[in-house]
C-alpha cells in the first residue's frame, strides 16, 4: 500500500511568488492535513480537509489556502510569498480524520523563498 | 489554547540503555495521543496511538503511556540502538480534530 505522495519535494520561490504544493493520501483515506515545520515554530496545523471540505483551520493568514479533490488528494497554495513562509511543508492522512486514527504522514516539500 | 511540552529537548546515551521520553500538555481533553519519530531532512513515522481511553501500548522495543488526568506521557525505548537516533515528537488531538505537536526531543545512541 503506497505512502502518503508529496510533490514536489524541493523548490525554491522568489519573494511575492506564489506556489502550490500536493499531496496524494493513503488510498482509502479521506481526510488530509497540513502542517508547516520551521526551526523556530516547530510543527503548526495549517488546515484539515475532508471529503473536499475544509473542516478546520489553523492560525494562518489567507494567503495559505488548500482544497481537495474527489478523488482525495489535495492541494496547498501560497501566494505572495515571503521569506518567513521558507519551511517544509508536511501533509497527513488518515482515514477519518485524527480522532481514533493514526495519522500518517509524507516526506514533506522543502519550500525556500528567496 | 493546548500546550505540548517535550522534555529533555535533546539527549545522549550508550546503546543498550534504557530510556524514557517526557511528555506534557495542558489541556486534558484529548481524543488521543501519538508519538512519532522524525530523521533528519524527513517526514514523520507514526510509532505508537493511545487512545484517551488507554493507558499505554506497546510496538516491540517502545512503550507509550498515557495520564490523561494529570496530562503527561511517556515513551519507553528499551535497549535502544543506534539506528534509534532521531528526533521524537508527541502530539495531541482534541475536539478540533488537528493535532498539537511538542518541540521534540533530538535522541543520539552512541554506538
Amino acid at each position: 500500500k503506497a505512502g502518503v505522495t508529496q510533490t514536489p519535494r524541493y523548490l525554491i520561490k522568489t519573494r511575492g511568488q506564489q506556489v502550490t504544493l500536493s499531496c496524494s493520501p493513503i488510498s482509502g483515506h479521506r481526510s488530509v492535513s497540513w502542517y508547516q515545520q520551521t526551526p523556530g515554530q516547530g510543527l503548526q496545523f495549517l488546515f484539515e480537509y475532508f471529503s473536499e471540505t475544509q473542516r478546520n483551520k489553523g492560525n494562518f493568514p489567507g494567503r495559505f489556502s488548500g482544497r481537495q479533490f474527489s478523488n482525495s488528494r489535495s492541494e496547498m497554495n501560497v501566494s505572495t510569498l515571503e521569506l518567513g513562509d521558507s519551511a517544509l511543508y508536511l501533509c497527513a492522512s488518515s482515514s477519518e480524520g485524527g480522532r481514533g486514527n493514526t495519522i500518517y504522514f509524507g516526506e514533506g516539500s522543502w519550500l525556500t523563498v528567496v | 489554547k493546548q500546550e505540548v511540552t517535550q522534555i529533555p529537548a535533546a539527549l545522549s546515551v550508550p546503546e543498550g540503555e534504557n530510556l524514557v521520553l517526557n511528555c506534557s500538555f495542558t489541556d486534558s481533553a484529548i481524543y488521543n495521543l501519538q508519538w512519532f519519530r522524525q530523521d533528519p531532512g524527513k517526514g514523520l513515522t507514526s510509532l505508537l496511538l493511545i487512545q484517551s481511553s488507554q493507558r499505554e501500548q506497546t510496538s516491540g522495543r517502545l512503550n507509550a503511556s498515557l495520564d490523561k488526568s494529570s496530562g503527561r506521557s511517556t515513551l519507553y525505548i528499551a535497549a535502544s540502538q543506534p539506528g534509534d537516533s532521531a528526533t521524537y515528537l508527541c502530539a495531541v488531538i482534541t475536539g478540533a480534530n488537528n493535532l498539537f505537536f511538542g518541540t521534540g526531543t533530538r535522541l543520539t545512541v552512541i554506538p
